[in-house]
């Protein structure tokens, strides 16, 4: 079965600063696609990033990217330059290549983001 | 309205109480989901509707039925519920359920929270 563990709870991070949070993920699969989602106070869980596990380049939006360890079985986002809209939860996902119905999620770490 | 709405944003119900949950996807998906967001807790995934069959059942108690008339609702009944069923419920609409595409993004309403009394 496959797990995902945010092991930060809570993260805060001044204005303009760059944060960064962690996540881990077991499986034995090797196909597979990996996901990070912010779900702001207002509730709606929307989609920051997504790396697919056969590609080695770490993926990027904007002031988003990932720094993607498949042998480490790592996936953290880091946010540069944080704005206060980038208080929220973070969710880190794992969905199996052949298996697209489920989304795996851990269980989460709540940004603050300080003027 | 666009993307996915959820109705009631909010609701109280005693154990014997009968409601249900609403969703509806504007997006032309053919997929649609139901998540249990509980504190401190991983999202669980309770049911799967692809093109309108239930292709997912993930364990969930009985007092929770669900509903999908077409590719664009999908209701959850609740009836006889416990105080740990208060949670968030998450709906959820992909393209479709297809095994191997890259961008089956989901799509996430806003949620209800309800809370059982």
């Amino acid at each position: 079965a496959q797990t995902v563990t945010q092991s930060q709870p809570e993260m805060s991070v001044q204005e303009a600063e760059t944060v960064t949070l962690s996540c881990t993920y077991d499986t034995s699969e090797n196909n597979y696609y990996l996901f990070w989602y912010k779900q702001p106070p207002s509730r709606q869980m929307i989609l920051v990033i997504r790396q697919e596990a056969y590609k080695q380049q770490n993926a990027t939006e904007n002031r988003f990217s990932v720094n993607f360890q498949k042998a480490a079985k790592s996936f953290s986002l880091k946010i540069s330059d944080s704005q206060l809209g980038d208080t929220a939860m973070y969710f880190c996902a794992f969905m199996l290549r052949y298996n697209t119905d489920k989304l795996i999620f851990g269980t989460g770490t709540r940004l603050q983001v300080f003027p | 309205e666009t993307g996915v709405t959820q109705t009631p944003r909010h609701l109280v119900m005693g154990m014997t109480n009968k409601k249900s949950l609403k969703c509806e996807q504007h997006l032309g998906h053919n997929a649609m989901y139901w998540y249990k967001q509980s504190a401190k807790k991983p999202l669980e995934l309770m049911f799967v509707y692809n093109f309108k069959e239930q292709t997912e059942n993930n364990s969930v108690p009985s007092r929770f039925s669900p509903e999908c008339p077409n590719s664009s609702h999908l209701f959850l009944h609740l009836h006889t519920l416990q105080p740990e069923d208060s949670a968030l419920y998450l709906c959820a609409s992909s393209q479709d359920v297809v095994s191997g595409r890259p961008n089956n993004e989901q799509f996430f309403g806003p949620g209800t929270r309800l809370t059982v009394l």
